[in-house]
Order: C-alpha cells, then structure tokens, then sequence
C-alpha cells in the first residue's frame, strides 16, 4: 500500500522566517510528487516533480525531489500571513489508473 | 476558466439519513474523482470515474455509498445510511485526461453527521 507521510505536522512561524516542509513516501512505482496547498477547503496544485535534484521554483516556494532516499521537500522563503495554510503532499503511481494517495499534511501559520 | 463546482457547501444531518453531493467538473474534463477528507487528515480517494464509467471504486464503502456520472459530466455522491465517522468535507475534484497528473479541486462539501 503506498503511504505519505509529513512532517512536521503543525508549524508556527513569524513573518520574514523561512520554512521547510518534509515529505517521505513510499510507493510501488512512483511517477510523481505533489504539493497542494489547502486554504479553507479546496487543495490549489502548487508543483508537480518527477524527477530528483530539479528545483521547482514560482515566487517564494520551491521544492526539490530525492527518489533515491524518497522524500521532498518544499521551501517557503520570507514567508508571509498568507501562506497559512495546510500543504499537503501526493504520490502518484505509475499504473493505470491516477491514484493521489495524500500524506496527512503540514498545517502552517506564520504570525504578523 | 470556471473551476470545479460542488454543492451544497455545507450540510448538517443526523446519523441514519441519506445525503447527497453534487459536482461538476471543469468544462471538457474526462477524469471525476471523489475524495473523503476528515478533519486532520489528507484527502482519500473514494472513486474516480472516466466519462461516465467508474475506473476506481476501491476504496469506496459501498454498502452506504454510491455514486454516479451518467452523463460523464456533473457526478453524484450518495451515503446512505450517514454515519458519525462520515463526518468529513467531501472533495471533488477533475482531470483533462485520465493520465493527467494535475487534479483541479473543488471547495467541497462539509458534512456534519450528529
């Protein structure tokens, strides 16, 4: 069964401070890594990786892949009150279907 | 664009009765999934349907819960019966292709199940 695991699990943070979500995962036949980013209720699509040691960068957030220790990490420079938020993290297997199995997420909250 | 549409946003019901969740995809989207959210956790797939034919029901209950997507577009969920631990916000959320690796959510519905 594939799992997803994140840490850490809440985080509080202050404006400006600069963050690192953890992802680990362990799938049958892994395609790719997802980050959501989860405001009131719908998950927004954040990065998608497939492959390891590419950054994926848009403004302030970036994420790297590792498949060969199985994790991800997804960085948030200078944060602002806006990015509070619960970030959640997916692996899709290779197969014939399009399984998201989700970890549990990291609650964020950055403080003015 | 319009996004994913659910409704209704919220619903509250006691244990026993029957619910449904109405979705509909972004315009020309093939791939429908149902996700199960509960408080504190990341979201769980229920169903994922391809047009209007069910791909993955796995890890669907399916002595309370159903769905459909008769036309391959707006899809259904039903519980019945609802219990307490249905309590959850239900996602819906849809892909352009069946292989896609981007899934577009809807707001979801949060139902509270007394």
């Amino acid at each position: 069964e594939d799992k997803v695991v994140q840490s850490p699990l809440s985080l509080v943070v202050h404006e400006g401070d600069t963050v690192t979500l953890n992802c680990s995962y362990e799938v049958t036949n892994f395609r790719s890594l997802l980050w959501y980013k989860q405001e009131k209720k719908a998950p927004t699509f954040l990065f998608m990786l497939t492959s390891s040691g590419i950054e994926k960068k848009s403004g302030r957030l970036s994420s790297i892949l590792d498949k060969k220790e199985l994790f991800s990490i997804l960085n948030i420079t200078a944060t602002q009150t806006g990015d509070s938020a619960i970030y959640l993290c997916a692996v899709l297997p290779n197969n014939a279907g399009n399984m998201l199995t989700f970890g549990g997420g990291t609650r964020l909250m950055v403080k003015p | 664009e319009a996004g994913v549409a659910q409704s209704p946003r919220y619903k509250i019901i006691e244990k026993r009765q029957s619910v449904a969740f109405w979705c509909n995809p972004i315009s020309g989207h093939a791939t429908l999934y149902w996700y199960q959210q509960i408080l504190g956790q990341g979201p769980k797939l229920l169903i994922q349907f391809q047009n209007n034919g069910v791909v993955d029901d796995s890890q669907l209950p399916k002595d309370r819960f159903s769905a459909e997507r008769l036309k391959g577009v707006d899809s259904t969920l039903k519980i019945q019966p609802a219990k307490l631990e249905d309590s959850a916000v239900y996602l819906c959320a849809s892909s352009l292709v069946r292989h896609s690796d981007t899934q577009y959510f809807g707001p979801g519905t949060r139902l509270t199940v007394l």
